[in-house]
């Protein structure tokens, strides 16, 4: 069964540090996205990406985050000048174009853990 | 504010046992509610998808139900390999298609 691949499973950075987290998604889908779950809290929609650009982002995603579709197959998160409080699961997530525009569901990753010291 | 809240936060129940978990949204506008299972350390792995009130999903001993407010994940005679966090969430008009996440429901179910 197809699955979204992430890679790490696990970066630890100091604080300051630039740090890019990697995701392989579903071969046909053509919506990403970016999920980030704190330890003990729900997980949180970061951003939304279709078509090689940013459909939707949350309060969250400010200029220190970016995303990228590099080639046909990566996507792409990077965050700029980590701080302690970026500690959390990153998730990727990918979901086919719908018959009816979307609302497909959405397919995980395993995600990558993130450590900021 | 959309919210979707989830309850309880956490279920024990005995192998056979069965119950209901519950997901209850405010979202204007639904456009499509969201079950998940969430085994530690891994990503959130599809189950269900509920469009419209009445809708009724089913696979293996879960059964996903949905109201205009609520949505109850039914567990018959459930298995120890169904412990897990069960996870809730919900597209809506204006949200384009992010997700909504519940807090979560954590099943433990003891042989």
């Amino acid at each position: 069964e197809p699955e979204v691949t992430q890679t790490p499973s696990h970066q630890v950075t100091q604080m300051g540090q630039e740090v890019i987290l990697r995701c392989v998604p579903i071969s046909n889908h053509l919506y990403f996205y970016w999920y980030r779950q704190i330890l003990g809290q729900k997980v949180e929609f970061l951003v939304s990406f279709y078509n090689n650009e940013i459909s939707e982002k949350s309060e969250i995603f400010d200029d220190q985050f970016s995303v990228e579709r590099p080639d046909g197959s990566n996507f792409t998160l990077k965050i700029r000048s980590t701080k302690l409080e970026d500690s959390a699961m990153y998730f990727c997530a990918s979901s086919e174009f719908g018959a009816s525009g979307s609302y497909q569901p959405q397919h995980f990753g395993d995600g990558t853990r993130l450590s900021i010291l | 504010e959309d919210q979707v809240t989830q309850s309880p936060e956490a279920l024990r129940l005995q192998e056979g046992e069965s119950s209901s978990l519950n997901c209850s949204y405010t979202v204007s506008g639904l456009r499509g509610l969201f079950w998940y299972r969430q085994d530690p350390g891994k990503g959130p792995e599809f189950l269900f998808t509920l469009y419209s009130a009445g809708e009724e999903k089913e696979k293996e001993r879960l059964k996903a139900t949905l109201t205009k407010k609520e949505s109850f994940l039914h567990i018959t005679a459930p298995k120890p390999e169904d412990s897990a966090t069960y996870l809730c969430a919900v597209q809506f008009s204006g949200g384009y298609n992010k997700l909504i996440f519940g807090a979560g429901t954590r099943l433990a179910v003891h042989p």
